[in-house]
């Protein structure tokens, strides 16, 4: 078993959609928990970051972490055409707080086209 | 966040020799980090370079494969030593900074 699972899709939705994305992991000792977004020959850039269970809001972003359940989520609201990326989500150990040992392990990205 | 830069930002290459790609950070990070993106692969780490300090190779990542230079606290640089068709992938490099990391756009090499 993958220390993260992540759909690859390709996940296709309409304009003004709610977006679902979701990763599983097995490690329980993950505390740290980001979304990064990857536009087409671009580098990860990061949207959210959070810690423990919870919710985190940011605009039209959700991120959602369930520790009972080693399950993480990214909603997005009002999805727009300009949403069309790869999300990764990306998880740490506090031994290795917030990836300071470099130790970031990454989904494999999830694949969204926002159709207008 | 840091705004990362990378050179180059794509390449091609003959098998056996050897490209060297920098990272230019805008601000002084302690730990700069590079990672390899294979097409349809997560993010893998390479090493994770500390300045003043020998590079710290992950498990599969070895030196003399892929030397890394950290000369100072705003700049580091991969060389992808005697290259083959399978060193074809995405390279990225990055620093800590906030408890998470913040990427270079990448490099694209392509091995033929």
């Amino acid at each position: 078993q993958k220390e993260v699972e992540q759909d690859p899709g390709p996940l296709s939705v309409p304009e003004g959609a709610i977006v679902s994305l979701n990763c599983t992991y097995s490690n329980s000792a993950f505390q740290y928990f980001m979304w990064y977004r990857q536009y087409s020959r671009k580098g990860p850039e990061l949207l959210m970051y959070t810690y423990s269970s919870g919710n985190k809001e940011d605009g039209r972003f959700t991120a959602q972490v369930d520790k009972s359940s080693k399950y993480i989520s990214l909603f997005i609201r009002d999805s727009q055409p300009s949403d069309s990326a790869t999300y990764l989500c990306a998880m740490s150990a506090p031994e290795n707080y917030g990836g300071s040992q470099g130790n970031l392990i990454f989904g494999k990205g999830t694949k969204l086209s926002v159709k207008p | 966040s840091a705004v990362i830069s990378q050179k180059p930002s794509r390449d091609i290459c003959q098998r056996g020799t050897s490209l060297t790609i920098q990272c230019q950070v805008d601000s002084q990070v302690t730990m700069m980090f590079w990672y390899r993106q294979q097409p349809g692969q997560s993010l893998t780490l390479i090493a994770t370079a500390n300045q003043g300090s020998e590079a710290t190779y992950e498990s599969g990542f070895v030196i003399d494969k892929f030397p890394i230079s950290r000369p100072n606290l705003t700049f580091s640089t991969l060389t992808v030593s005697n290259m083959s068709p399978e060193d074809s992938s995405i390279y990225l490099c990055s620093s800590a900074g906030g408890g998470t990391q913040y990427f270079g756009p990448g490099t694209r090499l392509l091995v033929l």
